[in-house]
């Protein structure tokens, strides 16, 4: 049975710090997602990791997976209190079944 | 394009009511799913479909039952409501078996007294 931990799961910064988020699974996957969702609302599509070695950037946030170690990172570079929400990873190992971790919930202070 | 749009957004029921959530996507998408999104616990998958005519079980399916009624909706119905139902409930559309990208609705907040 495929299970997702992410740690940490609170995470309080500075704003300008870096930080990274880590998502760990159990099973063989090559394919992995990160959501956010900001406080009462939905989750929207962040990255999109298909590969082994796949790397995706969009502004200060950059994931990247590595399926031999069964671990993806979400890198936070030069945090700003806009990037302040909870971060999901999700794996999918074949199908449509796809597992979501428990989320990291991340807040920047000023 | 509206996306994924659920409703009702809001619903309390009593211990023992039924109700149906609704669910749609004009994104042409093959695969929908239904999630609850329990504090502290993610989103656990309960149904998905697919495609059009087809329904599996999830991590957490008792006490639901869906129906995929065409390509744009999938509809979650709760036969006899409890209080361990009380969550969020979160309708996604994706994409196929190799990319399953998943769009979201806007949720349904579930109380049951």
């Amino acid at each position: 049975e495929l299970k997702v931990e992410q740690n940490p799961l609170f995470l309080s910064m500075q704003e300008g710090k870096n930080y990274t988020i880590y998502c760990n699974y159990s099973t063989t996957s090559d394919r992995l997602y990160w959501y956010r969702q900001d406080p009462g609302k939905s989750l929207e599509s962040l990255f999109v990791l298909l590969s082994n070695g796949a790397v995706k950037q969009e502004g200060r946030l950059m994931a990247s997976l590595d399926t031999k170690a069964r671990l993806s990172t979400l890198h936070i570079t030069a945090a700003v209190h806009d990037l302040s929400a909870t971060y999901f990873c999700a794996v999918n190992t074949g199908g449509f079944k796809t597992i979501f971790g428990a989320g990291t919930r991340l807040f920047v202070k000023a | 394009n509206a996306g994924v749009t659920q409703t009702p957004k809001f619903q309390v029921l009593k211990t023992g009511q039924s109700m149906t959530l609704q669910c749609a996507q004009d994104m042409n998408h093959n695969s929908m799913y239904w999630y609850r999104q329990d504090p502290g616990m993610g989103l656990r998958l309960i149904y998905y479909s697919a495609s059009e005519g087809t329904t599996d079980k999830g991590e957490v399916p008792n006490g639901y039952n869906v129906s995929r009624l065409n390509k744009r909706e999938f509809s979650l119905r709760l036969e006899s409501a409890a209080p361990s139902q009380t969550s969020v409930y979160f309708c996604a559309s994706g994409g196929d078996h190799i990319n399953n990208e998943q769009f979201f609705g806007p949720g349904t907040r579930l109380t049951v007294l």
